[in-house]
């Protein structure tokens, strides 16, 4: 069965300096990989995503990821962290095995709270 | 980009009654809406799959009898919580995979919070 792991309940880094927010990954075809943010008491808003191609990933507000196969990891990544980054953020994955019935069905990771301190 | 919208953002009901959200594609068709839970500083669970026109399908341990869904339209589907009881209070979530678009990508609501006393 298709899972996301995110190990860091926390992550605390001061401003200005590169932020990394870790995922893992375990799917059984090729796996289609999201990063959701979350502020207090609002829904979910894309940040990026991976489906084929290349491994770095460019999303919104400055973040990336990096797939990486071999490690079943997909990094989020900030070079330089703001404070206004501070929110709960969510790695999801979507099992794309060719020839199953395809309902766009997301699993999330349990979230990681990340904190940027001035 | 795809925007939905979620109603109301904030209920407290009494227990016993029961509640409806409801959950808009603004600018987009959705085949299929999903609705998720969030219990305080926790993942979203997904509770259930809604295609339209067609009965939802529940994941494992939600009662369907419990969380009524209708998907009625290709922009809206609702979520009604029958007799709530105080251990439903939680954070709903919408989401919407519009219809023609490639890898999945989901368009989430902005959440209901859900107070039963």
């Amino acid at each position: 069965a298709q899972s996301v792991a995110q190990p860091e309940d926390q992550v605390n880094v001061a401003e200005g300096n590169p932020l990394t927010v870790k995922c893992t990954y375990s799917v059984s075809g090729n796996p289609y990989l999201f990063w959701y943010v979350q502020y207090p008491n609002r829904g979910l808003q894309f940040l990026l995503k991976y489906i084929t191609g290349d491994n770095l990933v460019k999303g919104s507000y400055g973040f990336e990821a990096e797939f990486n196969k071999s490690q079943t990891s997909f990094h989020l990544k900030k070079p330089s962290a703001l404070v206004s980054d501070s929110a709960l953020y969510f790695c999801a994955v979507r099992d794309m095995v060719p020839g199953s019935s395809n309902t766009g069905k997301l699993i999330f990771g349990q979230g990681t709270t990340l904190q940027v301190k001035p | 980009g795809a925007v939905v919208s979620q109603h109301p953002s904030r209920v407290i009901c009494k227990s016993g009654t029961s509640v409806k959200i409801e959950c808009r594609s603004l600018d987009f068709q959705a085949t299929t809406m999903f609705w998720y839970r969030q219990f305080p500083k926790q993942s979203l669970m997904l509770m259930a799959t809604s295609n339209e026109g067609s009965k939802a399908t529940y994941e494992q341990g939600v009662e369907k009898d419990k969380f009524l869904i209708n998907h009625a339209s290709l922009t809206l589907s609702t979520l009604t919580v029958t007799s709530a009881h105080p251990e439903d209070s939680s954070f709903y979530i919408c989401s919407a995979r519009p219809t023609g678009l490639r890898a999945g990508e989901l368009f989430f609501g902005e959440g209901s919070r859900l107070t039963v006393l």
